[in-house]
C-alpha cells in the first residue's frame, strides 16, 4: 500500500524555537495533504488542507502565521511551528491522498511528538 | 456546529464481541470512517461506509444510518492485540476533510 512518512518523528525544542516537520508520500504523488494535531486523550483535530502549489487552508481557530505550511512539490508538505511554546506540545500527524482527496484513499503519516520545554 | 459523539471507553475479554457506537451531526457528508490508533501511533484505516448498511471486512463490521447519523463498529473474537483507539471520522466534503470524534478505547482483558 501507499506509504507517508514524517520527519522526524519526535523532536524536542526550547521555547521560541522553531520546528519544521517533513510529510512526504514517498510511492504516489499526493495532491492534497492534510495536517493534523492530537493532544493526549483526544481526537485528531484538522489544522490545515494543503494543495500542492497552492496556498493551505487553514481550519478556524489555528493561526496560520504560526503554523507555516508549505506543499512545494506532489511528495512533499511542510509544517513549521514558528516560536513555538509549550502549549503547541503536541502529536502532529499529516495525511496525504492522490485521488483529488477523497477520504477512503487518505494515507497517515507516523506522527511527530513535539515537546516544547 | 459539528459533533461526532462516541463513548471514552469499554472493556470486554478475549474472544468476546464488542460494539463501539458513534453518533454524529456534520454540516456535510461524504462517508463515515472508522480507524484504528494504537498509542503513540498514527491512524491505520479499517473501514468507510458512504450507503446505508454494514460491511464486513474479516472479524471487523461496520455499519451505517445516514437518516439517523448513526454508526457503529464491530469487534467480533477479540484479541488481545485489538486493544487500542477506535476513531469515528465523518468526511465533511468531497475533498478528503475528515472530522474525527474523540475515539474509544477498547481495553481487552484475558
Amino acid at each position: 500500500g501507499a506509504v507517508v512518512s514524517q520527519h522526524p518523528s519526535w523532536v524536542i525544542c526550547k521555547s521560541g524555537t522553531s520546528v519544521k516537520i517533513e510529510c512526504r508520500s514517498l510511492d504516489f504523488q499526493a495532491t492534497t495533504m492534510f495536517w493534523y494535531r492530537q493532544f493526549p486523550k483526544q481526537s485528531l483535530m484538522l489544522m490545515a488542507t494543503s494543495n500542492e502549489g497552492s496556498k493551505a487552508t487553514y481550519e478556524q481557530g489555528v493561526e496560520k502565521d504560526k503554523f507555516l505550511i508549505n506543499h512545494a512539490s506532489l511528495t512533499l508538505s511542510t509544517l513549521t511551528v514558528t516560536s513555538a511554546h509549550p502549549e503547541d506540545s503536541s502529536f502532529y500527524i499529516c495525511s496525504a491522498s492522490g485521488d483529488s482527496g477523497r477520504a477512503d484513499t487518505q494515507y497517515f503519516g507516523p506522527g511527530t511528538r513535539l515537546t516544547v520545554l | 456546529g459539528q459533533n461526532i459523539d462516541q463513548p471514552t471507553e469499554m472493556t470486554a475479554t478475549e474472544g468476546a464481541i464488542v460494539q463501539i457506537n458513534c453518533t454524529y451531526q456534520t454540516s456535510g457528508f461524504n462517508g463515515l470512517f472508522w480507524y484504528q490508533q494504537h498509542a503513540g501511533e498514527a491512524p491505520t484505516f479499517l473501514s468507510y461506509n458512504v450507503l446505508d448498511g454494514l460491511e464486513e471486512k474479516g472479524r471487523f463490521s461496520s455499519f451505517l444510518s445516514r437518516s439517523k447519523g448513526y454508526s457503529y463498529l464491530l469487534l467480533k473474537e477479540l484479541q488481545m492485540k485489538d486493544s487500542a483507539s477506535y476513531l469515528c471520522a465523518v468526511g465533511t466534503d468531497s475533498w478528503g476533510k475528515l472530522q474525527f470524534g474523540a475515539g474509544t478505547q477498547v481495553v481487552v482483558t484475558p
